[in-house]
């Protein structure tokens, strides 16, 4: 079976640490992305990656960056964390073109900072 | 920019009775759509797609839904709701030409009475 994994489902970090959130995907896919969901939000894109090395922004991104040294990692890192940060983040992926095929979700990672 | 609306943060329905989920969009493209549902504690799982093709898409676990272009609509619909629908479901479109990224909803959560 398909997966998408990300290394935590419950996180605890305080004020300022510098936090890495991880996400592999199994299926060779081009594209893969991280989103934050809030309660009325929805989920709102935070980056995405079409290739290795690759990195675009999207509607969030103040306060984090990302990493994509190989294929199947996506890292989310938070360089200072911050209470506004506490919030479920969930990574997807999916093939070229994704817009067709839709996206594969990872269960998620639920952050809280303290 | 592409936008999706989802009215109704919180639908509740009897079991046996119609789930009538709403989603509007707005989009520049000729839009492709998707359903998502999120059971607790999970990530985002794909109900149904639209990609241009049949205006009616049929889904996983009974869930239907119409693309209306001139009511720039496509709400999801299953004729008798079961207890194991409970969860929340959210509407996305494609993103912007050139933007692989897809844009959701905030979420519509349906309860399921006995």
């Amino acid at each position: 079976d398909v997966k998408v994994t990300q290394s935590s489902r419950y996180l605890v970090k305080r004020t300022g640490e510098k936090v890495f959130l991880e996400c592999v995907q199994d299926m060779d896919h081009e594209n893969m992305f991280w989103y934050r969901q809030d309660p009325g939000l929805g989920l709102r894109l935070i980056y995405f990656s079409y290739d290795v090395k690759m990195k675009e922004k999207g509607d969030i991104p103040e306060g984090y960056s990302v990493s994509r040294e190989k294929k199947e990692r996506f890292s989310l890192i938070l360089e200072s964390a911050s209470t506004n940060q506490t919030s479920m983040y969930l990574c997807a992926s999916s093939s070229q073109p994704g817009q067709i095929y839709g996206y594969t979700f990872g269960s998620g990672t639920r952050l809280t900072v303290v | 920019a592409q936008s999706v609306t989802q009215l109704g943060s919180h639908v509740s329905v009897s079991e046996g009775a119609l789930v009538l989920l709403r989603c509007n969009y707005s989009s520049s493209v000729p839009p492709y759509l998707f359903w998502y549902v999120q059971y607790p504690n999970q990530g985002l799982q794909l109900l149904l797609k639209y990609t241009s093709a049949a205006t009616l898409v049929k889904g996983i676990n009974g869930f239907e839904a119409e693309f209306k272009k001139s009511e720039t609509s496509f709400h999801l619909t299953k004729p008798s709701a079961h207890m194991s629908d409970a969860a929340e479901y959210f509407c996305a479109v494609r993103g912007d030409t050139g933007r692989r990224a897809l844009t959701f909803g905030s979420g519509t959560r349906l309860q399921v009475q006995p």
